[in-house]
Parts: C-alpha cells; structure tokens; sequence
C-alpha cells in the first residue's frame, strides 16, 4: 500500500533563505507526482506536477525533482518570502488506481520570517 | 484563468439529515474527483467520475455516498445520513482530457459541520 511522507512537518525561516522539502512514496510505481500549496483554511492550489519520466520541473521560484527509484521528491524554493507561508503537499498518483486516485502525505508547514 | 467553484462554502447539518454539496469543474475538463480532509489529517481521496460513471471509489466512499453529474456543469457530491465523523472539508477537484494522468484542479472547498 502506497505511503506518502512529508519532513518536517514544519518549518521556520527567515525572509531571502533557499529551502528544501521534502516527500517520500514507499511505492516507485508511480504515474506522476504533484505538489501543491495549501493556505489555512482554503482549498488547495497546484504547484507543480512531475511526471514518471522526468527527472524536474521549473515554475518560477520553485522547482520539483523526483527520484523514482529511490521514492523521493524535493521542492526546492528559492529566495523565499512572507507570502510563501502556507502548508505545502504533495500527493502521488500510482499505476494501480486507475482513476486518478491521488495519495497526499500530511504536509509541511512552511513559516517564513520578516 | 478557469478554476473549480463549489458551493457552499459552509455547511453546517444535523446528524441524519441529508446534504449536497455541489462543484462545477472547469469547463473543458472530463475526469471529475471529490476529496476530503479531516481536521489536523491528511487529504483523503473519495471518488472519481468519468464519462458519466464512477472510475475508482475509495473504502470511504460507501453506500450512504453518491454522485452525480446531473447537467453540463454540476458535479455533486450526497451523503445521504450524515454522521459527527462525516465533519470534514470537502475538496472537489478536476482534470482536463480522457485519462485520470493530468494535473488535477482543485477548488476552495467546502467545510462541512455535522452537529
């Protein structure tokens, strides 16, 4: 059974810093990965979504990369900002749930500092 | 730039008594999925809908659940005697062509309270 794990469960930084989070899947037979912010209270917003095949994606400030064999992504935010702050998910889709099944690990909530 | 609605935001219900809560995906997308998320726990997936049927339901998604596209823009989802443990937030969320592989589009959600 798929298992979807997020470290730390929060963070705290300082306005400008790089950070990284973290997500691991127990389970490599994967279609994709997806991250998303979540903002208290409201609904979720997609970030990025890596497929199987690849190896990163870009979207600004933020990048994804992922690691089939090894079941790890990491979302990489650079020179981040106040606005940052939210909880950050990621979920995987796996090739045994036909249906567009998305597994979410719990989440990590990000602080960032003035 | 198209995004997922759903109504109400808030929804506060008797145990026992019915209720509906109703999503419209975006416009062009054809896989249609709700999810749900408990206080303080993680987004649990509940059912997914294509071409006018369920494609995968989740061993939450039992018999007092259903959905429903009842036109060309709704999607519904009904819990038909709610219970204190069905208390949760209520994400609908969408995908655009045929295959459940694409980025899904989730919308504000809504927070539903059994009392």
């Amino acid at each position: 059974k798929q298992e979807v794990t997020q470290i730390p469960a929060a963070l705290s930084v300082p306005e400008g810093e790089n950070l990284v989070l973290n997500c691991s899947f127990t389970d490599s037979a994967i279609y994709n990965l997806q991250w998303f912010r979540q903002d208290p209270g409201k609904g979720l917003t997609s970030l990025l979504l890596i497929q199987s095949s690849q190896r990163e994606q870009t979207s600004g400030r933020l990048n994804a990369s992922l690691d089939k064999s090894s079941g790890r992504s990491t979302l990489y935010i650079a020179a981040s900002q106040p606005g940052d702050s939210a909880t950050y998910l990621c979920a995987v889709r796996d090739i045994y749930n036909q249906g567009g099944k998305l597994i979410f690990g719990q989440g990590t909530e990000l602080s960032v500092k003035p | 730039e198209p995004e997922v609605t759903q109504t109400p935001s808030h929804q506060v219900t008797q145990m026992g008594q019915e209720v509906i809560l109703r999503c419209v995906p975006i416009s062009n997308h054809l896989y249609f999925y709700w999810y749900r998320q408990i206080l303080g726990q993680k987004v649990e997936f509940l059912v997914s809908f294509y071409n006018n049927e369920i494609s995968e339901k989740s061993e939450i998604f039992d018999d007092q659940f259903s959905v429903e596209r009842p036109d060309g823009s709704n999607f519904t989802l009904k819990i038909r005697s709610t219970k204190l443990e069905d208390s949760a937030m209520y994400f609908c969320a969408s995908t655009i062509g045929g295959t459940a592989t694409g980025e899904q589009y989730f919308g504000p959600g809504t927070r539903l309270t059994v009392t």
